[in-house]
């Protein structure tokens, strides 16, 4: 599976939207974007995965570029339970390849 | 839907022991279901592949006769730390993949376990 970079934290005030962005330059034609987010001491949670279309679920919205070698995760008015490591997988099959993600802290 | 639950969520056990933690997917079948391994502030780190009715494949340098994986049945996978040592303290989370539905991934809450 591609490597992916993500920025290790950003902040985000209560009600607005966070963006986070995602570098995978290697990704290859048959493999997927996914999201996962983790909150402290919980399993990591599904978010939103793409190919190459943008995606939209109750969640939040999912922005590949056209060349697919980068992708934004967009939460559209984010709430403190929002604050979690997000993790940016791109996936073949097999098993996810968990980095180091990006920890948001939404502020009041 | 896609529930994915663990048992115990949390777990003391003394030095020499074995603990046996189990993963359940509550409304789907999932023929693989996977085991990570969490220590403080470090990233999953993916210990085996569990295929319902077949050995399961464990990553390099994980001991397969110390963690042993059984998946028994579509929704039903157990992990079992064999004499357990304080280094084996750490979170352990399962996943589970829908049989057919893609490569979706859904995660259990965790099980905490800590040897003393």
């Amino acid at each position: 599976d591609a490597k992916t970079t993500q920025p290790p934290s950003m902040d985000c005030a209560e009600g607005r939207a966070a963006n986070l962005p995602c570098n995978h330059s290697t990704i290859s034609g048959n493999e997927y974007v996914y999201w996962y987010r983790q909150i402290h001491s919980q399993g990591p949670q599904y978010i939103i995965h793409g190919l190459k279309n943008n995606e939209t679920n109750e969640m939040a919205s999912l922005i590949i570029t056209e060349d697919r070698k980068s992708s934004t995760l967009i939460l559209p008015h984010a709430t403190l339970r929002d604050t979690a490591v997000y993790y940016c997988i791109v996936h073949s099959g097999y098993a996810l390849n968990f980095g180091k993600g990006t920890s948001l802290l939404v502020t009041p | 839907g896609a529930v994915v639950s663990q048992h115990p969520s949390w777990v003391i056990c003394k030095s020499g022991t074995s603990v046996k933690i189990e993963c359940r997917s509550l409304d789907f079948q999932a023929t693989t279901m996977f085991w990570y391994r969490q220590f403080p502030k470090q990233s999953l780190m993916l210990m085996a592949t569990s295929n319902e009715g077949s050995k399961a494949t464990y990553e390099q340098g994980v001991e397969k006769d110390k963690f042993l994986i059984n998946h028994a049945s579509l929704t039903l996978s157990t992990l079992t730390v064999t004499s357990a040592h304080p280094e084996d303290s750490s979170f352990y989370i399962c996943s589970a993949r829908e049989s057919g539905r893609g490569e979706t991934q859904y995660f259990g809450p965790g099980t905490r376990l800590l040897v003393l």
